[in-house]
């Protein structure tokens, strides 16, 4: 029973341009929606979370989207960079679940020059 | 400050042996988690605790158990390996619940075990 789904294990974007990253989820307890990056040999690195009261979080060039009737989140990332070139999760959480995180299972991300 | 640090980095065992994977995080943070990835996966819970004492089980708890003596050790110890335990195992910790702040899990490293 996969609650959390990433469809896409890969990406690949040229520098410059815009990344989309895909996340679908089936619980509708679900309320904290988290995206972590992960480098190789590296734990994952939180980068940007929503709340279900809000529909748009941005930080610098990453920007997470939510359509809760739709039970979907993106994250753009615009420009792509180099460094961007990672795992990231996805990950939700309900907020009586003392922050138990369920994981998507990671989209892989290239950006190539 | 270190954050959240694993031991071992590596690891290899044979079927039956038991090993405990340590964590220790210097954050004075009251939530520790420990999950495991396999390969194409997703990260999945296998315990969690919310403070000193106290644990509970997450999504794949059999074939594991924890203690947390400390605020800053959450030690996960495996008794009797399986070669369906070779994974990656990272330790993270918390000061709160992200549903309240916008506080959020810091991860270690990690530790890669072979069972075989």
């Amino acid at each position: 029973d996969q609650q959390v789904k990433q469809n896409s294990p890969s990406l690949s974007v040229q520098e410059g341009r815009i990344s989309i990253l895909n996340c679908d989820y089936t619980n509708s307890m679900f309320d904290y929606f988290l995206w972590y990056k992960k480098y190789p040999a590296e734990g994952p690195t939180f980068l940007i979370s929503i709340s279900s009261i809000k529909d748009k979080n941005e930080d610098g060039r990453f920007t997470v989207f939510l359509n809760k009737s739709a039970k979907h989140l993106s994250l753009h990332i615009v420009p792509s960079q180099p460094g961007d070139s990672a795992v990231y999760f996805c990950a939700a959480e309900g907020l009586m679940r003392a922050q138990k995180l369920v994981f998507g299972q990671g989209t892989r991300l290239t950006i190539n020059p | 400050n270190a954050g959240v640090t694993q031991t071992p980095k590596f690891r290899i065992l044979k079927i039956g042996q038991s090993m405990t994977l340590q964590c220790t995080q210097d954050m004075n943070h009251n939530y520790m988690y420990w999950y495991r990835q396999d390969p194409g996966m997703g990260l999945k819970l296998i315990y969690y605790s919310v403070g000193a004492g106290i644990t509970d089980k997450g999504e794949v708890p059999n074939g594991y158990n924890v203690s947390r003596s400390t605020t800053e050790d959450f030690p996960l110890r495996l008794e009797l390996a399986a070669p369906s335990q070779t994974s990656v195992y990272f330790c993270a910790s918390s000061s709160q619940p992200s549903g309240i702040s916008t506080d959020t899990q810091y991860f270690g490293p990690g530790t890669r075990l072979t069972v075989l």
